[in-house]
Parts: structure tokens; C-alpha cells; sequence
């Protein structure tokens, strides 16, 4: 298996536009979660699907922010319109989470977001 | 309001000598606890997880937890410069009663360097 794979790796883009971060999960695997990586906040957990239905979208900082998950191989964070305070790493994560127990999150290498 | 503390360091500890990281947490119903190493530039990977009170031994790795203290440790034996890396503290509760579900807090993350 290839893992989790993200795209694109790197994105600049300018303030006020759209931006949409991919993520293909590790097959077989049933929770998907986005995170955001900054100095200042470190790892940030902005929404968790589980069997593609989103479960906690607390961490989505606002509006702005929408994730969708239309079926089990695949998942979008759109950020529109995009700031300059939305640059960070975004870093995708799936499990096969079954039980009480915890079972490891697989990161994605990441997207690193610039927005000027 | 769920909070787990890190000291940002660096930390940095000769090669071949013990390196200790420690974690607090604040929430008390905490139930799974997690140590995950990130490579500048690179995804978190996870390197030991625990769930009950004491230690777990995995190599040259050694997880401390206490819950009455509310702390989980990480110890390094026989540091190595390819140790040097981000170390997350990562901590969860199960938050469905049924189960099959969970939201990782992550700490952000003690920076070790290990020198020649």
C-alpha cells in the first residue's frame, strides 16, 4: 500500500482565493482525520470522519473551512476564501478504528499552504 | 477545554545517554495515551502507545504513565543522533458510548537533539 496520499504537496496561492487540499486514505481503513500544523498551534485536529460521515467539525476554525468525504477512498478540505493566517502544514491521517481501543493514525506527508 | 503541555525544549543530551520527555494532561477521563516522533519536514509517525498505569518497554523506548498524576513520560535509552526529532504527546478518550471512536489531543511537541 502507497499509504496516505496528499495533494498537492506544496500550494501557493493569493488571499481571497479557493483552495482544496486531497487526501486518498489507506484502503481499508474507516476513520479519515484532518489536521493543521502551525509553530505557534502545533497539531490542530480540524474535522474526524468515521465511515465517511463527519463526526466532530468542532476544530474547523470557521466558515471558511468545509470538508467532504463522498466516499471511502477520498477527502477535501476547501478553504474559501483563503488568508494569509490559513498557511500551514495540513496533514491528513486514516485508522481502522473499531472498539475502545486506540489503533494507530497513519499521516499523509502533508500539503504545505502559503497564502500571500 | 482538553490541554496537554509539553515542554517546547530543545532538549539536548549527549549520544548514548537517557533522554527523558515529559507530558501533563488536563482531562481526567482520559483513557489512551501516545507518542508520536516527527522528522523536521516529515508526518508524525507513532513509536509507543499505552493504556495503562506503569511502564511499557519497546527497545530503547520506555513509556511512563500515572494517571492519579495525570503525566506520561517518554525515556530514550542509549540516545542516538537519529533520535533527534519533534516527540508529540498525543492523548484520547473514547467519547461515544458505544464505542468504535475517538478525538486525539496532540501536545506540541518537544524538540530533542542528540549530539555527537
Amino acid at each position: 500500500d502507497a499509504g496516505v496520499i496528499q495533494s498537492p504537496r506544496h500550494e501557493v496561492t493569493e488571499m481571497g482565493q479557493e483552495v482544496t487540499l486531497r487526501c486518498k486514505p489507506i484502503s481499508g481503513h474507516n476513520s479519515l482525520f484532518w489536521y493543521r500544523q502551525t509553530m505557534m498551534r502545533g497539531l490542530e485536529l480540524l474535522i474526524y470522519f468515521n465511515n465517511n460521515v463527519p463526526i466532530d467539525d468542532s476544530g474547523m476554525p470557521e466558515d471558511r473551512f468545509s470538508a467532504k468525504m463522498p466516499n471511502a477512498s477520498f477527502s477535501t478540505l476547501k478553504i474559501q476564501p483563503s488568508e494569509p493566517r490559513d498557511s500551514a502544514v495540513y496533514f491528513c491521517a486514516s485508522t481502522f478504528q473499531q472498539g475502545l481501543l486506540y489503533n494507530e493514525q497513519f499521516f499523509g506527508p502533508g500539503t504545505r499552504l502559503t497564502v500571500l | 477545554q482538553k490541554e496537554v503541555e509539553q515542554n517546547s525544549g530543545p532538549l539536548s543530551v549527549p549520544e548514548g545517554a537517557i533522554a527523558s520527555l515529559n507530558c501533563t494532561y488536563s482531562d481526567r477521563g482520559s483513557q489512551s495515551f501516545f507518542w508520536y516522533r516527527q522528522y523536521s519536514g516529515k508526518s508524525p509517525e507513532l513509536i509507543m502507545f499505552i493504556y495503562s498505569n506503569g511502564d511499557k518497554e519497546d527497545g530503547r523506548f520506555t513509556a511512563q504513565l500515572n494517571k492519579a498524576s495525570q503525566y506520561v513520560s517518554l525515556l530514550i535509552r542509549d540516545s542516538q543522533p537519529s533520535d533527534s526529532a519533534t516527540y508529540l504527546c498525543a492523548v484520547s478518550r473514547d467519547v461515544h458510548a458505544s464505542g468504535g471512536s475517538y478525538i486525539p489531543t496532540f501536545g506540541r511537541g518537544t524538540s530533542l537533539i542528540v549530539h555527537p
